[in-house]
């Protein structure tokens, strides 16, 4: 079986400083781990994925991972926030069974 | 492609009523998934089809909740007799066959008073 804990709740940062949204896992399998953002009403987006080729992983709108085995991390980062990246976010992993187990979300709030 | 389409987006019920949702994927996705969401979670598996065949379900899908994929493209989630604990977000995803990304509809949300 797989699981995930996103360690934060809530992190709030100011406009143009780093995000850094913390996930760590449990998977008996190789997993495949993935980051996705929910802005209000609207459905998840798929940030980035890792499917166990390069460990750090590029995603959309700026965003990147680092896939650690050692420390079953699987961390998002991004070097300048914006606005806009104020969502919620979500991290998942799936390992042989082919549904994807999420963690319970990190609220991002960016301040101006 | 519009991408995965959900109807209604909102649903409100007095409890003992049935529901149904409707679930339309991207067209070329024999992969599609029912998920459930509740305030401050994440989304939780709910069942999965690989065109009009269930693989799998999950044991929150309880004896009131039933999926059908007839055709193999859109799919129908009904809940019978709603309870208040049914309230949530139902998400609905696709996928190609042999990828493992979803893409999400927007959701239904469920309130049951």
């Amino acid at each position: 079986a797989q699981s995930v804990t996103q360690l934060d709740s809530h992190v709030s940062v100011s406009e143009g400083t780093p995000v850094l949204l913390r996930c760590n896992y449990s998977s008996s399998y190789s997993p495949s781990l993935f980051w996705y953002v929910q802005h209000p009403n609207k459905g998840l987006q798929l940030l980035l994925k890792y499917t166990s080729a390069a460990t750090l992983v590029k995603g959309i709108n700026g965003f990147e991972a680092e896939f650690k085995k050692s420390e079953t991390s699987f961390h998002l980062t991004k070097p300048s926030a914006h606005m806009s990246d104020a969502a919620e976010y979500f991290c998942a992993v799936t390992g042989s069974a082919r549904q994807l187990t999420f963690g319970s979300g990190t609220q991002l709030t960016v301040l101006p | 492609d519009t991408g995965v389409s959900q109807d209604p987006r909102h649903k409100i019920t007095k409890r003992g009523q049935n529901v149904t949702f409707r679930c339309d994927p991207i067209s070329e996705h024999n992969r599609l998934y029912w998920y459930r969401q509740t305030l401050g979670q994440g989304p939780e598996f709910l069942t999965y089809f690989q065109n009009e065949a269930q693989l799998e379900k999950s044991r929150l899908l309880s004896d009131r909740f039933s999926a059908e994929r007839p055709k193999g493209s859109f799919s129908t989630l009904e809940i019978q007799r709603t309870e208040q604990g049914d309230s949530a977000m139902y998400l609905c995803a696709s996928s190609p066959y042999g990828a493992n990304v979803l893409t999400f509809g927007a959701g239904s949300r469920l309130t049951v008073l």
